[in-house]
């Protein structure tokens, strides 16, 4: 099982900041990166993919990629109450498997 | 476009009995994935499917847990026997080829199981 860590607790930011996530993998070779959301009690959504080094933009929604550093990040910007839930960070490997981290809960306070 | 469908969405029974859950995943994808996730973990990769054939399934404790997607559509999950520590979520995703963009899953709303 390749490994991908997410280590940061519990992150809580206050309505309109900036939330800030970080994941580091293992396999030098994983070519996809993922973010997903989990509301609690629901299954992963998917909010971004980001296959590049460098930066990708959806929205409210950046995903940094740098693969040297074997790192990838998650911004959310003017964060919303709606955007507290655990954040999945998924990487590719071997036949395009994906190895998940534990995940990082928000919660963004009113 | 319909999402994964996955049934039962919960699940009690007592160890050492069995259980089977069954995914339907969106039409037209080949690949098939079963995970389990624990409370407070990320999901875990249990077996993949491309079509009706196995690509992986070195997680799968293949003791108790076995499945099938015989006719490379739907697939089920069996367990048995059901120990204290299969309690979890089991979902299903799906994606529309192994190889091909978009490399993205998408998951059904899973199966809660507890095992008492």
């Amino acid at each position: 099982q390749k490994e991908v860590e997410q280590n940061s607790g519990p992150l809580s930011v206050p309505e309109g900041a900036i939330a800030s996530l970080n994941c580091t993998y293992s396999d030098r070779g994983s070519q996809s990166f993922f973010w997903y959301r989990q509301y609690s009690g629901k299954s992963p959504e998917l909010i971004m993919f980001i296959y590049s080094n460098g930066d990708k933009e959806d929205g409210r929604f950046t995903a940094q990629l740098n693969k040297a550093s074997q790192y990838v990040s998650l911004l959310i910007r003017d964060s919303q109450p709606s955007d507290s839930a655990t954040y999945l960070c998924a990487v590719t490997y071997g036949n395009n498997r994906l190895a998940f981290g534990k995940g990082n809960q928000v919660v963004v306070i009113p | 476009e319909a999402g994964v469908a996955q049934s039962p969405r919960y699940k009690i029974i007592e160890k050492r009995q069995s259980v089977a859950f069954w995914c339907n995943p969106i039409s037209g994808h080949a690949t098939l994935y079963w995970y389990q996730q624990i409370l407070g973990q990320g999901p875990k990769l249990l077996i993949q499917f491309q079509n009706n054939g196995v690509v992986d399934d070195s997680q799968l404790p293949k003791d108790r847990f076995s499945a099938e997607r015989l006719k490379g559509v739907d697939s089920t999950l069996k367990i048995q026997p059901a120990k204290l520590e299969d309690s979890a979520v089991y979902l299903c995703a799906s994606r529309r080829d192994r190889d091909l963009s978009p490399y993205e899953q998408y998951f059904g709303p899973g199966t809660r199981l507890t095992v008492t």
